[in-house]
């Protein structure tokens, strides 16, 4: 099955700063790469992802890109503020057998921004 | 368009009781997930249904665990006779078909006296 490896674990920065989380996968064949926002207590929310035949998607200050090659992708938060603090997941689908959708997701990174 | 809609909310069980968490999906939304989310760790699949079938229940413990999704209403996990370990959130998510966008539910937060 895909395995999904998220880092760094815990992240903290200064309001204003940049943030970067990255995942690795395993299953070459995957092709989409969503990335999820929890906040605590909260369902998890889709905030952008990527299919495989694009190498970066932007979404006013959120971002995300892909290396299929090294089978890894990233997420990047420029200009950070206050309520961007939560868990952040990454997440790639299992294309194994009859199974198209599950996904597999990383451990997560908690996200602090400072004021 | 209402969102995937979770309930109860809450759930609190004696063990040895049943649980029965019901979810429905985004309207048009024919394929259904069920993750477990343990305290201050990642989400774990357990199973993915369509209608009427069961397409991948590999996650989901052989024993106490089921899951259904009828042609008419809610996707139900059940758990039966359950234990303290079984305390978690258990969200479900929805997708029109597979094109892997899923949208979560509010979760039920199962909580094992």
């Amino acid at each position: 099955g895909e395995n999904v490896e998220q880092h760094p674990s815990t992240l903290s920065v200064q309001e204003g700063d940049s943030a970067v989380i990255k995942c690795t996968y395993s299953d070459s064949a995957s092709n989409y790469f969503p990335w999820y926002k929890q906040e605590l207590g909260k369902r998890p929310q889709l905030i952008i992802d990527i299919r495989s035949n694009v190498g970066e998607k932007k979404d006013q200050r959120i971002a995300v890109t892909l290396n299929k090659t090294a089978k890894h992708f990233s997420l990047h938060i420029t200009e950070t503020q206050p309520e961007d603090s939560a868990v952040y997941f990454c997440a790639a689908p299992y294309r194994g057998g009859t199974s198209y959708g599950k996904l597999t997701f990383g451990q997560g990174t908690i996200l602090t921004v400072h004021p | 368009n209402a969102g995937v809609m979770q309930n109860p909310r809450h759930l609190v069980r004696r063990r040895g009781q049943e649980a029965r968490l019901r979810c429905s999906p985004m309207k048009g939304h024919s394929h259904v997930y069920w993750y477990r989310q343990l305290p201050e760790e990642g989400l774990k699949f357990m199973v993915y249904l369509q209608k009427e079938n069961i397409i991948d229940e590999s996650g989901m413990p052989k024993e106490r665990f089921s899951a259904e999704f009828p042609k008419e209403g809610p996707s139900i996990l059940r758990i039966q006779q359950v234990v303290r370990g079984d305390s978690a959130a258990y969200f479900c998510a929805s997708s029109p078909d597979k094109i892997n966008i899923q949208y979560f539910g509010a979760g039920t937060r199962l909580s094992v006296l």
